[in-house]
């Protein structure tokens, strides 16, 4: 079973900061997820990568497979990005390109402070 | 487009009364469906997926079940909730050998 560890936990930081969330975990994938989960509990999905960088906005994900390893950055941070910020790896469920399930971290509690 | 719907938002029950959770998804046909459920403190947790009409797997042993009458409806229901079922459930589905997951709002259960 994969591992995911996401660190930090928590995270408080004032508007404009550069944030950044990392990621790790413990047997190879195809592609990793972050996600956001706003206080109503509503998950949305951020990015999907499974190699480089992507960039959407102010949001930056990159990826390292061989070190396992992946970071969510928020650039110019405003407190509307407060939220959870989730990161999860998919595992097979079955094999011949069945369905899969996805391990979660147990997210980062980010707060932005105006 | 596609859409998932999940309701209700919010429920407050009785140890021991019954549970229906329903899914529905809109503008795809046969997509996997997923239940997940997201306890206090802890990590979002994958109870049931389905790959088709009738197909359940449980990933986890409990006090909860699962079906999927029709091709793009997912229900989750107990026929006596406990106190440990409170939680958030999410529901979710995506195409078989895509990637994306694409979640409902999610549903509140508070067992009291």
């Amino acid at each position: 079973k994969n591992e995911v560890e996401q660190s930090p936990q928590n995270l408080t930081a004032q508007e404009g900061e550069f944030i950044t969330i990392n990621c790790s975990y413990s047997v190879g994938i195809s592609a990793l997820h972050w996600l956001q989960q706003h206080p109503g509990g509503g998950i949305v999905s951020l990015f999907m990568l499974s190699s480089g960088k992507k960039k959407h906005g102010r949001l930056i994900a990159t990826i390292n497979i061989q070190e396992k390893h992946s970071s969510l950055h928020i650039t110019a941070s405003h407190p509307r990005d407060s939220a959870v910020y989730i990161c999860a790896v998919p595992f097979l469920l079955f094999s011949g390109g069945g369905a899969d399930g996805l391990t979660f971290g147990k997210g980062t509690h980010l707060i932005i402070q105006p | 487009s596609q859409t998932i719907h999940q309701w209700p938002a919010t429920l407050v029950q009785p140890v021991g009364s019954p549970l229906s959770l329903e899914c529905t998804v809109e503008g795809t046909s046969n997509p996997n469906l997923y239940w997940y459920r997201q306890a206090a403190g802890r990590g979002l947790q994958l109870l049931f997926y389905s790959v088709g009409i009738g197909q359940i797997s449980s990933e986890v042993p409990q006090n909860l079940s699962a079906s999927r009458p029709q091709d793009r409806q997912f229900i989750l229901s107990s026929k006596k909730l406990l106190l440990s079922d409170s939680g958030f459930y999410l529901c979710a589905w995506k195409l078989q050998g895509r990637e994306k997951l694409f979640f409902g709002s999610g549903t509140q259960l508070s067992v009291l």
